[in-house]
């Protein structure tokens, strides 16, 4: 079965460079979350599409900004990198906002020297 | 969303079952319990939720108490492959808010 696809697996960017992480959802998966797992730490919410709209918005710093695009995938624009911005990012998709299970893509390991 | 607490490490033996305990005192009638596993940096993988009933799937068996204020997630037979951080997650859906939020999750170590 298809699953979610996360361009690029690995990415290492200078401080103060910008990144740009991919998310292709499942297909007819209209839903895409973004989430942050920084080192020995737990999953974070960024935040989420619904039909191309922003949804809901967690802690997702000013210096990042996404969007979702017709054909659904999306794409998470990282500007100004801190070192602190060294994690693994995941992009995760499901068929709506209601109890409909998120399924995971393998994520980006983002590292900033 | 509700808060979970859940135990910080458990061990079992493979073979045996892995009961997981979570405990979600202060959940909502409208608030779902879900339950994902992080494998060594791999991205979370759903296992299963419910509302107040027991479900069961494939992968595991939960349980949820009768005044939904803990549930119990069973690995009927665990496997070395079954090792990873397991995730009770308290769900509401108001609106356009369906994220996951995630703890600290049970380190479930299986054995030989």
């Amino acid at each position: 079965a298809a699953g979610v696809i996360q361009s690029p697996r690995h990415l290492i960017k200078e401080k103060r460079e910008t990144a740009t992480l991919k998310c292709y959802p499942i297909p007819r998966h209209d839903t895409v979350y973004w989430y942050q797992q920084g080192p020995g730490q737990d999953p974070q919410f960024l935040i989420s599409f619904y039909e191309k709209m922003q949804s809901d918005k967690g802690s997702i710093p000013d210096r990042f900004s996404a969007q979702q695009f017709s054909d659904y995938h999306s794409e998470l624009n990282m500007s100004s990198l801190e070192l602190g911005d060294s994690a693994l990012y995941f992009c995760a998709s499901s068929l709506g906002l209601g109890v409909y299970e998120q399924y995971f893509g393998p994520g980006t390991r983002l590292t900033v020297t | 969303d509700a808060k979970t607490t859940q135990p910080t490490s458990m061990d079992c033996a493979e073979g045996r079952a892995a009961n997981l305990p979570c405990n979600h005192s202060t959940i909502s009638g409208n608030e779902y319990v879900y339950w994902y596993r992080q494998i060594h940096s791999q991205g979370p993988q759903y296992i299963i939720h419910g509302l107040k009933n027991n479900e069961t799937n494939e992968m595991a068996s939960l349980i949820i108490t009768e005044d939904r204020k803990s549930s119990t997630l069973i690995l009927p037979h665990a496997t070395l492959r079954d090792t990873a951080v397991y995730y009770c997650i308290v769900r509401s859906f108001t609106g356009t808010a369906s994220k996951l939020t995630f703890g600290t999750g049970t380190r479930l170590q299986v054995t030989l």
